[in-house]
């Protein structure tokens, strides 16, 4: 079975450019999640979708951050425009949406803003 | 929100036990999770506990005990592979249809030497 995929796995750019993150999911699973792993610590959720619907993201920076999830499949995460602090990995997960509800997570993606 | 507190790092030799303790505080618990994260790589899923008890899975065990608010990971007869990052996580008891948020402690980053 296929993992969640994450592309790109780098990305650099100057502060105060955008960049867009993509994520498609495993197949069959209905929620969506999107974390920012800074050095050091554990993943924090920036959004939660249930199928393309949002449920949660309350820790999302929605001056600048903004997400979404067509046709409940794949995913984009986007910044616009970059700060030095989002340099970070954007890690995506995805889980059933029911049951144990055990969450996949991708490679991520390692963003550095210069 | 969570308040998780986990070890920064530990060391252990080749073929020895080692126990990685979690200890957490929460508005609501629906289940605890270790993963296991190597760097640079995405966090893989270890074990889940949700009642009081041990889950033994191979080498790994994971233990919680809900009153007070503790967890532990046991590694048996460590190979040099598991050198990574181990996290906890406590899920919260969520919103309306959803299972609950992830919250994640910072990691503990296990050197096993040969």
């Amino acid at each position: 079975e296929a993992g969640v995929a994450q592309s790109p796995r780098y990305k650099i750019i100057e502060k105060r450019q955008s960049v867009a993150f993509w994520c498609n999911p495993i197949s069959g699973h209905a929620t969506l999640y999107w974390y920012q792993q800074i050095l050091g610590q554990g993943p924090k959720l920036l959004i939660q979708f249930q199928n393309n619907g949002v449920v949660d993201d309350s820790q999302l920076p929605k001056d600048r951050f903004s997400a979404e999830r067509l046709k409940g499949v794949d995913s984009t995460l986007k910044i616009q425009p970059a700060k030095l602090e989002d340099s970070a990995v954007y890690l995506c997960a995805s889980s059933l949406g029911r049951g144990k509800n055990i969450q996949y997570f991708g490679a991520g993606t390692r963003l550095s803003v210069l | 929100g969570q308040n998780i507190d986990q070890p920064t790092e530990m060391t252990a030799t080749e073929g020895a036990i080692v126990q990685i303790n979690c200890t957490y505080q929460t508005s609501g618990f629906n289940g605890l999770f270790w993963y296991q994260q190597h760097a640079g790589e995405a966090p893989t899923f270890l074990s889940y506990n949700v009642l009081d008890g041990l889950e033994e899975k191979g080498r790994f065990s994971s233990f919680l005990s809900r009153s007070k608010g503790y967890s532990y990971l046991l590694l048996k007869e460590l190979q040099m592979k598991d050198s990574a990052s181990y996290l906890c996580a406590v899920r919260d008891q969520g919103r309306g249809s959803t299972l609950g948020r992830l919250y994640f402690g910072r990691g503990t980053q296990l050197t096993v030497w040969p």
